[in-house]
Formats: structure tokens, sequence, C-alpha cells
């Protein structure tokens, strides 16, 4: 199956800082990357889906000018936590596709911890 | 409501012995149907998916799933468990509708116990 890396696979910030997560597929162009939040011992709620070169759709209830989502290339899609909060401290994974494609590919995820 | 039910939040199974871990839908058309493994701190890892034809799907790490239409059920099973097979598992439903926007269930924590 197609590849996607993330980077970083852990992150720890201060308070009001930014972070930025990286979303890449090795092996493929991925038109379509989503990126997902996933709580403690709870299931993936999807935050956004990024296609490349248009503006992400956010689900309800994401703030999109905190979880601010950049899919510039075939290859890339960042998610940057703009003035984390410790509440923001979560496991952010991404996932990719294309229309030739019938399913998601999934990144490792990133463990995010804000201080 | 197009949803995706895992009614069971643990399953425990000692090992050696079949297990099953249920999923049931509500998603109109002809959904396409998946199951991944999540280990701790890890990504989520495929396990097999349905898109269609047989209804009897086989996976990796020994696992297969049977797809029921009418009774619209997708459950996993696997005939002999492993204590390495405890994880937590996921099951996901997707419209073939060209953006393969994943609905997931809420997950079922499978203990194999030794």
């Amino acid at each position: 199956g197609a590849v996607v890396s993330q980077h970083p696979s852990r992150v720890i910030c201060k308070s009001g800082t930014s972070v930025k997560i990286e979303c890449r597929s090795l092996d493929f162009q991925a038109t379509t990357m989503f990126w997902y939040r996933q709580f403690p011992k709870q299931s993936l709620m999807l935050m956004a889906t990024s296609n490349e070169g248009s503006k992400a759709t956010y689900e309800q209830g994401v703030e999109k000018d905190k979880f601010l989502i950049n899919h510039a290339s075939l290859t890339l899609s960042t998610l940057t936590v703009t003035s984390a909060h410790p509440e923001d401290s979560s496991f952010y994974i991404c996932s990719a596709t294309d229309l030739t494609y019938n399913e998601q590919f999934f990144g490792p995820g990133t463990r995010l911890t804000v201080l | 409501a197009q949803s995706v039910a895992q009614p069971e939040d643990q399953v425990n199974v000692a090992e050696g012995n079949p297990l099953t871990v249920k999923c049931t839908y509500s998603v109109s058309g002809n959904p396409y149907l998946f199951w991944y493994v999540q280990y701790p701190n890890r990504g989520l890892q495929f396990l097999l998916k349905y898109i269609t034809g047989d209804n009897l799907v086989k996976g990796s790490y020994g696992f297969e799933a049977e797809f029921n239409k009418s009774q619209t059920s997708f459950h996993l099973k696997k005939p002999s468990a492993l204590v390495s097979d405890s994880a937590l598992y996921f099951c996901a439903v997707s419209r073939p509708s060209g953006t393969y926007k994943y609905i997931f269930g809420t997950g079922t924590r499978l203990k194999v116990l030794a």
C-alpha cells in the first residue's frame, strides 16, 4: 500500500506558541488529505479535508483560525496549531488519498503536548 | 443520519480462541467498508476492506471479515487469537462519492488473555 509519513512524531511546546505538523505522501500524489484528532481511548475525529491547491474544508466546531491547514503540493499538507493551549494536547493523525484509490492511507500520528 | 456502530467497547478472548469484533453501519448506497488496528501511540494500520465481490474478505495477520448486506454488518474475525492481537480496532465506512471521507466507529479494545 501507499506510504504516508508525519513529522514530528512527538512535540512538546509551551502555551502560546505555534506548532506545525507535516504530512507527506511518499510514493503517490495525494489530491486529498485528511486531518484527524484523537483523544485518549476515543475514536478519530475528522478535523478537516484538504484538497491540493484549494482551501481546506473544516468540520463543524473546528476553529479554522486555530488549526491552519495548507495543502500546497500533491505530496505535502501541513497542520499548524496556532497559539497552542494545553487543551490542544492530543494525538493528530493525517491520511491521504487520490481518486485512483478507494481508501485512505494513514500516517503514524503526532503526539502534541502543550505545557 | 449516517453512522457506524461498534457495540462493544472491549472484547476479551483467551489466546487460541476465535475472536469476533462487531461492526454495523447505517449508510446509504453501496458503501466501502474497512477495518483498521491501532497500537498505543501509533497511527492506523490497514487490516482489510470490502469494496465489492465475495462477501468474505481476507486480510492481514490472519484476520477476515464478512460483509452482510441484509444485516448491514461487517464483523471482524480471526480463528485463533494471539496475545499480540491486543489493540484498538476501528471499523470505517465510506461512500464512493469521490472524496472517500470515512465514518469511523467508536473503536473496540481487544484484549487477548494468555
